[in-house]
C-alpha cells in the first residue's frame, strides 16, 4: 500500500555536526510535506513544512528539500544542539479511497552528544 | 490561545475495565484523529473523524471505540477487548480531512498503563 519509508531509526551525532533525515513516499498526488519533532513524554509538533510548489525551505538551522521526481524529501539540522535530541518524524498526505490522510514515517531518534 | 488539550497525562487501568481518554480542540478544526504510539515505534491511526456524528476506522480500531457529538471533543474508550492497551496515546486535529494542504496539530498524550 501507499507508505512514508524513513531513515535511518536511529542517529547519533556530535554536538555542533549537521544531521539529516531521509524519507521517501510513494503517492505521487502528495503535496505537502511536515516534519514533526517529538520531546520524551510528549506530542510531536511541526517544526516545518515543504509545499509541493517549491524544492526547498529554511528556517533558521532547519532546512527541508524536496525532490518530486524521485518522490523523496529531506529535513537538514544544521549545528546541532544537545536540545535538538528527541524523534523526528516525516510525513505525507497519502489517498485512502476519497480522502487524504496524513502518514507518518517511523520516526528518527536523533541524539546529540555534547 | 488555541490548541489541543488531552487528559489525563497518566491513566492506570484493571484488566477488564473500560477506560475514555479525552481530547478537546478549540481551533475550530473539523477533523481529528487518534493515534497509538508504542515504545520505539510509529504513529499508528485508531479512529479519526471528519465531521460531528461522523467517523471511520484507522489501522487498529479493534478494542476500541469513539464518540463526535461535538465538533470540539473526540473521546477515546479503551474497551476490555484491547488486549494490550498499554501504551502512549495521541489527539490531533486539522481543518478539514479532504485538505491536503495542511499539517495536523497534537496534543500532548495520554499513558495508559494495564495494572
Amino acid at each position: 500500500g501507499e507508505n512514508v519509508e524513513q531513515h535511518p531509526s536511529t542517529l547519533s551525532v556530535q554536538e555542533g555536526d549537521s544531521a539529516v533525515i531521509k524519507c521517501t513516499y510513494s503517492d505521487s498526488a502528495s503535496n505537502y510535506f511536515p516534519w514533526y519533532k517529538q520531546e520524551l513524554g510528549k506530542g510531536p509538533q511541526l517544526i516545518i513544512d515543504i509545499r509541493s510548489n517549491v524544492g526547498e525551505k529554511k528556517d533558521q538551522r532547519i532546512a527541508v528539500t524536496l525532490n518530486k521526481t524521485a518522490k523523496h524529501f529531506s529535513l537538514h539540522i544544521t549545528e546541532t544542539q544537545p536540545e535538538d535530541s528527541a524523534v523526528y518524524f516525516c510525513a505525507a498526505y497519502v489517498r485512502g479511497g476519497s480522502n487524504y490522510k496524513l502518514t507518518f514515517g517511523k520516526g528518527t531518534l536523533l541524539t546529540v552528544n555534547p | 490561545d488555541g490548541g489541543i488539550t488531552q487528559s489525563p497525562k497518566y491513566l492506570f487501568r484493571k484488566e477488564g475495565q473500560n477506560v475514555t481518554l479525552s481530547c478537546e480542540q478549540n481551533l475550530n478544526h473539523d477533523a481529528m484523529y487518534w493515534y497509538r504510539q508504542d515504545p520505539g515505534q510509529g504513529l499508528r491511526l485508531i479512529y479519526y473523524s471528519q465531521i460531528v456524528n461522523d467517523f471511520q476506522k484507522g489501522d487498529i480500531a479493534e478494542g476500541y471505540s469513539v464518540s463526535r457529538e461535538k465538533k470540539e471533543s473526540f473521546p477515546l474508550t479503551v474497551t476490555s477487548a484491547q488486549k494490550n492497551p498499554t501504551a502512549f496515546y495521541l489527539c490531533a486535529s486539522s481543518r478539514e480531512l479532504l485538505q491536503s494542504n495542511y499539517g495536523y496539530t497534537f496534543g500532548s498524550g495520554t499513558r495508559l498503563t494495564v495494572v
